[in-house]
């Protein structure tokens, strides 16, 4: 049972436009809300996150959208740039400020900018 | 520079010779964890440990077994491996309590024939 889902495999987008990369989960009890990046021979770093006590986050180019009552997070990437292509996968945990660092992650999505 | 560290990064081995892959951390992280990588199915946690002697089991732990003898180490072993066992596997670490954020090391892809 996947708790966390990245429906869009794969994302293609022109450099200097906006990515707009999407995660829906179904477990109630998530309240923090993670991204991260992966490039190919490396591990997953981390970019962004988001408590379920807020809705937005913003961090330069980067800004993470929180929908509680629809069990949606988005991550936006404006301008996209040709080193922003990576996989990203969106994370979430229980416990907030309690918790162990114990991650459930979505399959990824893989996003490739054009120059 | 603080980091994650694993090895072998490459290995391809065959069906039931016991193979350990090592993880050691440098920023005196209390918790660690192991992850493996599969197309489709993202990255799922096999074992974790919040501290020397405390492990438990993840989401995955059919056929492997950890130890946390030092903070610093936290091995993964096949003790006799699959081929549904090829994947990708990450070790992870973060400080403790309230720690959400894990630093991953750079993977080590395991192929069983």
């Amino acid at each position: 049972d996947q708790q966390v889902k990245q429906n869009s495999p794969s994302l293609s987008v022109q450099e200097g436009r906006i990515s707009i990369l999407n995660c829906d989960y179904t477990n109630s009890m998530f309240d923090y809300f993670l991204w991260y990046k992966k490039y190919p021979a490396e591990g997953p770093t981390f970019l962004i996150s988001i408590s379920s006590i807020k809705d937005k986050n913003e961090d330069g180019r980067f800004t993470v959208f929180l929908n509680k009552s629809a069990k949606h997070l988005s991550l936006h990437i404006v301008p996209s740039q040709p080193g922003d292509s990576a996989v990203y996968f969106c994370a979430a945990s229980v416990g907030g400020g309690t918790s162990y660092g114990k991650l459930t992650f979505g399959q990824g999505t893989i996003l490739t900018v054009h120059p | 520079e603080a980091q994650v560290t694993q090895n072998p990064r490459y290995l391809i081995t065959v069906t039931g010779k016991k193979l350990t892959v090592t993880c050691s951390q440098n920023m005196n992280h209390e918790y660690m964890s192991w992850y493996r990588q599969d197309p489709g199915l993202g990255l799922r946690q096999i074992y974790y440990s919040m501290n020397v002697e405390v492990t438990d089991k993840g989401d995955v732990p059919e056929g492997y077994k950890v130890s946390r003898k030092e903070k610093r180490n936290f091995p993964l072993i096949l003790e006799s491996p699959s081929p549904n066992q090829t994947s990708l596997y990450f070790c992870a670490s973060s400080w403790g309590v309230g720690a959400n954020v894990l630093t991953f090391g750079a993977g080590s892809r395991l192929t069983v024939l």
